[in-house]
């Protein structure tokens, strides 16, 4: 049973160029959740996803981010015309219902660097 | 909002000795969750330990152990015989136990050295 499975691991783009980070849950989980770690901080939530819907964006930046996670396939965070200050860890967890007393499980991450 | 404070940027320990983290968080509520999380250089997200706000009852997992208190609210982790591989940031979260609870609520970590 694989875990959640972020790719790419690492990710290089230039100020205005798009990033796009993929996240397939692990097997039989529904919801996804994003979230992103700056240099020297802990993880802070972005979005909540379930199948085609999103649930929860408060986290995320209202410009340039989305997110979606399609009937078929991985979940897709989008950055649109990246900036130096979007350079962070990006990590996706994956869990089987809204209740995470459990803790999630969650990949390892995908490292954007803007140059 | 909650908020999860880590007040100790780096620490070290040596090899086999008993090392202590520190976190402290601040909420409201009564009823949630607490975790410590440890993330190696491989950057995965490793959950070490889990704590129910209601069980008077620390938290055990092998060589790691939990002082949770309360009244407190302090959720300190304690390594016992450190290992060379227990090397890693580590985090202390915070997730509400009903309603939307969903988001955890993460400190700035830890930096855990076990030197030989």
């Amino acid at each position: 049973n694989a875990g959640v499975m972020q790719n790419p691991r690492h990710l290089v783009r230039r100020r205005g160029q798009e990033a796009r980070l993929r996240c397939s849950p692990m097997k039989g989980h529904s919801h996804v959740y994003w979230y992103r770690q700056l240099p020297e901080e802990g993880l802070k939530f972005m979005v909540y996803l379930q199948k085609e819907n999103i649930i929860d964006e408060s986290g995320m930046p209202k410009e340039r981010f989305s997110a979606e996670f399609p009937k078929e396939g991985p979940s897709i965070l989008r950055i649109q015309q990246v900036v130096r200050g979007d350079s962070a860890a990006y990590f996706c967890a994956s869990s089987p219902r809204t209740e995470t007393n459990y803790g999630y499980t969650f990949g390892s991450g995908t490292r954007l660097t803007v140059v | 909002a909650q908020t999860v404070t880590q007040s100790q940027p780096e620490m070290s320990v040596q090899e086999a000795e008993t090392v202590t983290l520190s976190c402290t968080y601040d909420t409201s509520e009564s009823n949630y969750y607490l975790f410590w999380y440890k993330q190696p250089p491989s950057r995965q997200m490793i959950l070490v330990i889990r704590q129910e706000a209601y069980k008077q009852q620390n938290a055990t997992e092998n060589r790691f152990s939990v002082n949770f208190q309360k009244a407190a609210k302090s959720f300190s982790l304690k390594i016992s015989d450190s290992q060379l591989g227990d090397t890693a940031m580590y985090f202390c979260a915070f997730i509400y136990s009903g309603g939307s609870n969903y988001k955890l609520t993460f400190g700035k970590g830890t930096l855990l050295t076990v030197n030989p």
